[in-house]
């Protein structure tokens, strides 16, 4: 069965510093990988998404992403963060394209202070 | 362009009763999915609505129950309401022909249930 890890619960950052959120997932088919990132009373909004080809993903806020097939890590990262990206972030794993069940993780708090 | 959008955004319930939630998907999409997200957890997927028929559902009991109109938007029912059912409820829309290219799905704020 399909899973998602994400190892940090909370990751606090300064303004301006870089920053990676981790995600490790479990399956033994090939994958399709997200990072969705949700701000406070809000609905989920994609950051960026790893369907096939080449495996450093960029989306949107430059935020990117990097598909590691042999760590099954998809660890999500930005070179410089604002207080804006303040928000909750989640991982997700599906098993095909044509499917809307999305495995999501438990998701990582990032909390960027001045 | 509306997004989707769901009712209500927050209601408090009392164990044993029924709760419906509604879903109008973004314009364009055709198919809608329900996903519950309980107090710092991530969204589990309910089930997925296509055609007016469930098409795919994740590991949740009977008592949660879906329907889906001609004009694609969706009702949740969940009958004898638990404590545990406290949670957001997320609505997701796309559109099929769009999900193999995208696979993207967009999200509504949700509604917050309360079980007391």
């Amino acid at each position: 069965a399909q899973s998602v890890t994400q190892l940090d619960s909370q990751v606090p950052v300064f303004e301006e510093a870089p920053v990676e959120l981790r995600c490790n997932y479990s399956s033994s088919v090939s994958v399709y990988l997200f990072w969705y990132v949700q701000y406070p009373n809000q609905g989920l909004q994609l950051l960026l998404k790893y369907l096939s080809g080449s495996t450093l993903v960029k989306g949107i806020n430059g935020f990117e992403a990097e598909f590691n097939k042999s760590q099954t890590s998809f660890h999500l990262r930005k070179p410089s963060v604002h207080i804006s990206d303040t928000a909750e972030y989640f991982c997700a794993v599906s098993e095909s394209r044509n499917t809307d069940k999305l495995i999501f993780g438990t998701g990582t708090r990032l909390q960027v202070f001045p | 362009d509306a997004g989707v959008t769901q009712s209500p955004t927050h209601l408090i319930k009392t164990r044993g009763q029924q709760v419906t939630l509604r879903c109008s998907p973004k314009s364009g999409h055709d198919t809608v999915s329900w996903y519950q997200q309980a107090l710092g957890q991530g969204p589990q997927f309910i089930f997925q609505y296509y055609e007016e028929e469930e098409r795919q559902r994740g590991n949740f009991p009977d008592r949660f129950s879906g329907h889906q109109f001609p004009n694609y938007s969706s009702e949740l029912n969940v009958n004898a309401l638990l404590l545990g059912d406290s949670a957001l409820y997320l609505c997701a829309s796309n559109h099929k022909g769009d999900r193999a290219l995208t696979g993207e799905l967009f999200f509504g704020e949700g509604s917050r249930l309360t079980v007391l």
